[in-house]
C-alpha cells in the first residue's frame, strides 16, 4: 500500500528549460511534505519543504506546489541545470505521529546539455 | 562539520552471519532513525529512537535489532543475516524541536550484500 506515489521513474530535460517532478499521496493525515534529492553513492539531502497551511513555498530555483484536495505535490526547478541529475524524493509526514516520513519510489531527473 | 557518519561503508555477509551497523551524529538530534533503501522502492523505515535509551519500531522492523546507550549513537544489529536484508541502509536524524524539528539528514548509507 504506497501512500506516497511517484508515478513517474524517470524524467529527461534540456539545460535552461523547467522541469517538473510530480508526487500523489493518500493519506489525508499528512501535514507536511518534502523533496530530498539523491546522487548515487550519498545519502539524500534535503532540498525544500511545504506545510498543509501553504499551496505554495519557493527557494531559489526551486519551487514546491501542493493541491490539498487532488493530494497532489510538484517540484518545478527553472532553469534547470547539469547538476540538478539526481534522483528525487518526495516525502511526507504526520507531524502529530511520531514525524516519521514516507517516502515515494523516487524520479530520476536527467538534465541534458 | 561531519553531521551523520555511517560505518562501514559497504559490508559483505554470509547468510547466518551477524553485524552491526553505527550511525553518529555530532548535531545534538533527539531523534534518529534507520530506513532501507531497496530497488524499485522509496526508503523504509526499519527502527527509530526520540531519544537516548528509547527505541522503537517502524515499518519493516523484522530481523533488525537497535539500541541507543548514548545520544550521538544509533546502532542496528542484524543478529542473522539473510539474502534479504541485502540492501542500502541509510540513517537518519533531526532536532525535536524548532524551525527545522520536520527535516531528517541522512548519513551517506552502508551498502549491504547478504550471499
Amino acid at each position: 500500500d504506497q501512500q506516497v506515489k511517484q508515478n513517474s521513474p524517470s524524467l529527461s530535460v534540456q539545460e535552461g528549460r523547467i522541469s517538473i517532478l510530480n508526487c500523489d499521496y493518500t493519506n489525508s493525515m499528512f501535514d507536511y511534505f518534502l523533496w530530498y534529492k539523491k546522487y548515487p553513492a550519498e545519502g539524500p539531502t534535503f532540498l525544500i519543504s511545504i506545510s498543509s497551511i501553504k499551496d505554495k513555498n519557493e527557494d531559489g530555483r526551486f519551487t514546491v506546489f501542493l493541491n490539498k484536495s487532488a493530494k497532489h505535490l510538484s517540484l518545478h526547478i527553472v532553469p534547470s541545470q547539469p547538476g540538478d541529475s539526481a534522483v528525487y524524493f518526495c516525502a511526507a509526514l504526520f507531524t502529530g505521529g511520531g514525524n516519521k516520513l514516507t517516502f515515494g519510489t523516487g524520479t530520476q531527473l536527467k538534465v541534458e546539455l | 562539520n561531519a553531521g551523520v557518519t555511517q560505518t562501514p561503508k559497504f559490508r559483505v555477509l554470509k547468510t547466518g552471519q551477524s553485524m552491526t551497523l553505527l550511525c553518529a551524529q555530532d548535531m545534538n538530534h533527539e531523534y534518529m532513525y534507520w530506513y532501507r533503501q531497496d530497488p524499485g522502492m522509496g526508503l523504509r523505515l526499519i527502527h527509530y529512537s526520540v531519544g537516548e535509551g528509547t527505541t522503537a519500531k517502524g515499518e519493516v522492523p523484522d530481523g533488525y535489532n537497535v539500541s541507543r546507550l548514548k545520544k550521538q549513537n544509533f546502532l542496528l544489529g542484524l543478529e542473522s543475516a539473510a539474502p534479504s536484508q541485502t540492501s542500502v541502509y541509510f540513517c537518519a536524524s533531526r532536532e525535536h524541536s524548532g524551525p527545522s524539528r520536520n527535516i531528517q539528514y541522512f548519513g551517506a548509507g552502508t551498502r549491504l550484500s547478504v550471499l
